[in-house]
């Protein structure tokens, strides 16, 4: 079976210092893991994906993870917060070499501060 | 290349109406997903499917769903006899054919659309 805990339902932070995400997954296969972005009204966006390639993963918009097997851990973050930050953002799982059903988070609230 | 594409965005219908909703895939796209978001949670798996089958139903209710993906046209989620309680944002997603897995996990989401049940 496959879960994703997002540890943090809502995260405040002040524009220009650092963003932190936190997700925890459960697997018994090789996961996929990704984070979607959701802006208020919107469709889902997606920030980046780890298929079993590089551990750490850029994607758009300055936002990266890294994948710690041994901490069953995608953290997401970035250095410095944009107002244009400011969603909804789902770390979700899915099985490598399956078809694609994608597990997802309960989602963290971002507000970005001025 | 068009995104997925989701109407109507928004729908209103009265308890014991029907809803139809309507994803057109990505050109090129065979494989439909659609999930339904509850307020203030995350999105929850319902139905997958391939051009004309059903591949994985195991997310969609028992009762008053069903899902089709036809030869032409668009995929359609169908709720009958709808309730309160079905009152979401409902969202399809298509992905590419080919091989599983790799970079064919990437689904591309279309806007959604919102139910509301009076």
């Amino acid at each position: 079976a496959q879960s994703v805990t997002q540890l943090d339902s809502h995260v405040s932070v002040s524009e220009g210092t650092p963003v932190l995400l936190r997700c925890n997954y459960s697997s018994s296969y090789s996961p996929s893991l990704f984070w979607y972005v959701q802006h208020p009204n919107k469709g889902l966006q997606l920030l980046l994906k780890y298929t079993s390639a590089a551990t750490l993963v850029k994607g758009i918009n300055g936002f990266e993870a890294e994948f710690k097997k041994s901490e069953t851990s995608f953290h997401l973050t970035k250095p410095s917060a944009h107002m244009s930050d400011a969603a909804e953002y789902f770390c979700v799982v899915s099985r490598s070499g399956g078809y694609n059903k994608l597990i997802f988070g309960a989602g963290t609230r971002l507000a970005v501060h001025p | 290349n068009a995104g997925v594409m989701q109407n109507p965005r928004h729908l209103v219908r009265r308890r014991g109406q029907e809803a139809r909703l309507r994803c057109s895939p990505m050109k090129g796209h065979s494989h439909v997903y659609w999930y339904r978001q509850l307020p203030e949670e995350g999105l929850k798996f319902m139905v997958y499917l391939q051009k004309e089958n059903i591949i994985d139903e195991s997310g969609m209710p028992k009762e008053r769903f069903s899902a089709e993906f036809p030869k032409e046209g668009p995929s359609i989620l169908r709720i009958q006899q709808v309730v309160r309680g079905d009152s979401a944002a409902y969202f399809c997603a298509s992905s590419p054919p080919g091989l599983a897995g790799g970079v064919n996990n990437e689904q591309f989401f279309g806007p959604g659309t919102r139910l509301t049940v009076l």
